[in-house]
């Protein structure tokens, strides 16, 4: 079965970056597109960003745009998600998830907590 | 962007109720190309990542029970849970993707009476 398994938890400094990892299984790594998305503490599901593995093409939230650069090594299966200009409002739990193809998103990685604090 | 908006934002039911969730969006997701609602559903445990169980407005996720129900189209679309067992206390979201960026309610929190 589909399986994203991301990499640990992070503790960052304000203003610093952190880069983040989803190895995937059991599917076509070039067949579905790889989301990223986070919540922080109380709040909503927001989307960042999509890479196409196949093609490298990306798309990206506005909100986001500058700061976020999604990734993939084809022959690790693994898409990467780096975050920059990180500050207190960037603390929450990162996920990564695919598009079956239906523009959902099923599985989702476990999540990945980073934490920006002084 | 598509403004997500669900109703309740909490919820409390008896076992082997029903229990029944709004979520209306700011503009149509329905795709006249294909007569498909980019809407889906969510299901979000503690301690858990978000779990797919409606997609396309309607169709159950692989492995969902069949207590649980989608339905609607256009802008406004309801969740439904047939008979409320105790497993199914959780967060429920809804999202569109008709257009990106892709957008969610901002939540439903399902508990027991």
């Amino acid at each position: 079965q589909v399986q994203l398994v991301q990499s640990g938890a992070e503790e960052k400094k304000p203003g610093a970056s952190v880069k983040l990892s989803c190895k995937t299984s059991g599917y076509d790594f070039t067949a579905r597109y790889i989301h990223w998305l986070r919540q922080a503490p109380g709040q909503g599901l927001e989307w960042l960003g999509w890479i196409n593995p196949g093609s490298g093409d990306t798309k990206y939230s506005q909100k986001f745009q500058g700061r976020v650069t999604v990734t993939r090594d084809t022959s690790m299966r693994t898409a990467y998600m780096e975050l920059t200009g990180l500050t207190s409002d960037d603390t929450a739990f990162y996920h990564c998830s695919t598009d079956p193809g239906s523009r959902s998103f099923d599985p989702w990685g476990q999540g990945t907590l980073v934490t920006v604090s002084s | 962007d598509i403004v997500v908006i669900q109703s309740p934002d909490s919820l409390a039911v008896s076992l082997g109720e029903r229990a029944t969730i709004n979520c209306k969006s700011s503009q149509s997701v329905l795709d006249s190309s294909n007569n498909e609602n980019y809407l889906h559903w969510y299901q979000h445990k503690p301690g858990q990542p978000p779990k797919l169980l409606i997609y396309w407005a309607s169709i159950r996720a692989s492995g969902v029970p069949d207590r649980f129900s989608g339905s609607g189209s256009g802008t406004d679309f309801t969740l439904t849970i047939s008979s409320l067992q105790a497993e199914d206390v959780a967060v429920y979201y809804c999202q569109q993707y008709y257009t990106a960026p892709p957008t969610f309610g901002q939540g439903t929190n399902l508990e027991i009476k």
